[in-house]
């Protein structure tokens, strides 16, 4: 079982729609929480990070993580065809320093 | 402010040679991490780096290997390579007291 399990879609939605990605994690002992955006061919871009449990909000998007239910979500509002890219979820542990990534889910917006 | 830097953008190797992957991070970044992200592996911790000592390993052979200057930037090594050494190497700096790690645009490793 992956530490971090997240779909790869790929997912496909209209201009304007609500994205909901989600991740789950087995390890009880991730701290913090982040949602990272990758363009093709291009290096990972952090987009939110979170540190608890509860709603983060940042513009048009809300990072949430749920730590009873070991489970962690991005929302996207009013998604615009620029939103098109992969979302990784990330996870670490105090000390260990590394990241542990999810997979990673192809996002298409349609126009 | 400059992002992360990595060099080169491409690197073509064959089966058996060395490749050296650099970064630079963020001006004032002491920790430098390195990631390898293969086709269908995802995103697998390599390497982290601080204040010029190695930190911690991911579960990768020993042929990989770097090290941290004291300007902080850091050089990944891959000897011996194999032809599922192919893979984006990217490089991320954190700031000090945070755990945000932010990543370079990355090297395409390609073993032939």
């Amino acid at each position: 079982q992956k530490e971090v399990e997240q779909d790869p879609g790929p997912l496909s939605v209209p201009e304007g729609a609500i994205v909901s990605l989600n991740c789950t994690y087995s390890n009880s002992a991730f701290q913090y929480f982040m949602w990272y955006r990758q363009y093709s061919r291009k290096g990972p871009e952090l987009l939110m990070y979170t540190y608890s449990s509860g709603n983060k909000e940042d513009g048009r998007f809300t990072a949430q993580v749920d730590k009873s239910s070991k489970y962690i979500s991005l929302f996207i509002r009013d998604s615009q065809p620029s939103d098109s890219a992969t979302y990784l979820c990330a996870t670490g542990i105090q000390g260990a320093q590394k990241l542990v990534f999810g997979q990673g889910t192809r996002l298409t917006i349609n126009p | 402010e400059a992002g992360v830097t990595q060099s080169p953008t491409h690197l073509i190797k064959t089966r058996g040679q060395q490749a050296t992957l650099r970064c630079s991070p963020i001006s004032g970044h002491t920790s430098v991490y390195w990631y390898q992200q293969a086709l269908g592996l995802g995103l697998q911790f390599l390497l982290w780096y601080d204040e010029g000592e190695e930190r911690n390993r991911g579960n990768f052979p020993p042929r990989f290997s770097g090290r941290q200057f004291p300007n902080y930037s850091s050089e990944l090594n891959v000897n011996a390579l194999e032809l599922e050494d192919s893979a984006l190497y990217l490089c991320a700096s954190r700031p000090l007291g945070s755990y945000e790690q932010y990543f370079g645009p990355g090297t395409r490793l390609t073993v032939t």
